[in-house]
């Protein structure tokens, strides 16, 4: 199926480690990115080809994968990376986006 | 630098169709795809379609297909999507590199409201 499924919400306290989940049947084939979105911007992007890091991106943030499950992983968070967060994946030309995590850094 | 800079804000009446543009700047406009992304109130994002500036090819999403149309005028770097919807929303769209497969820069968003 073309769904992919994340957590509504992910809370922590600043300096702990946040993990957020997206999983999906097509993540067991194609590639996982993830996307920072905070109110009134545009996306960024985070993660790319399930743990690629653009350039500019803090090492804190990381990505990996195991069968049909992508995590994000956000370690020693801050204040500021609060913002949702959206997996996304492509397939047969389509793209789709999770329903995206807000997390929270207490 | 790369950047897309998109149009403006738009309120449009009910049943009307709305026409987004997103000018391209600092690379090859033809050598990358397009994609349209939109984000409701309240929702997440949700993922249109895509242009190939290079030849015209579209791909939109089953949801949008009947109601979108996406273009490019590759003389002046510019895709649009023109889409028939009452909701609101900001509409983004974003470049797609290639070798990393994912969306590596994106408009700043246009929001259209709908109003009668």
């Amino acid at each position: 199926s073309y769904e992919l499924t994340q957590p509504s919400s992910v809370s922590v306290f600043p300096g702990q480690t946040a993990r957020i989940t997206c999983s999906g049947d097509i993540l067991a084939k194609k590639y996982g990115r993830w996307f920072q979105q905070k109110p009134g911007q545009a996306p960024v992007l985070i993660i790319y080809k399930d743990n690629e890091r653009p350039s500019g991106i803090p090492e804190r943030f990381s990505g990996s994968t195991s069968g049909t499950t992508v995590t994000l992983t956000i370690i020693a968070a801050r204040v500021e990376d609060e913002a949702d967060y959206y997996c996304y994946s492509t397939a047969d030309n389509k793209g789709v986006f999770g329903g995206g995590t807000k997390l929270t850094v207490l | 630098q790369v950047q897309l800079v998109q149009s403006g804000a738009e309120v449009k009446k009910p049943g009307a169709s709305v026409k987004v543009s997103c000018k391209a700047s600092g690379y090859i406009f033809t050598g990358y795809y397009i994609h349209w992304v939109r984000l409701a109130p309240g929702q997440g994002l949700e993922w249109m379609g895509w242009i190939n500036p290079n030849n015209d090819d579209t791909y939109y999403a089953r949801k949008f297909q009947g109601r979108v149309t996406m273009t490019s005028d590759t003389s002046i770097s510019t895709a649009y999507m023109e889409l028939s919807s009452d909701d609101t929303a900001v509409y983004y769209c974003a470049r797609e590199r290639d070798d990393i497969l994912a969306f590596d820069m994106w408009g700043q968003g246009t929001m259209v409201t709908v109003s009668s």
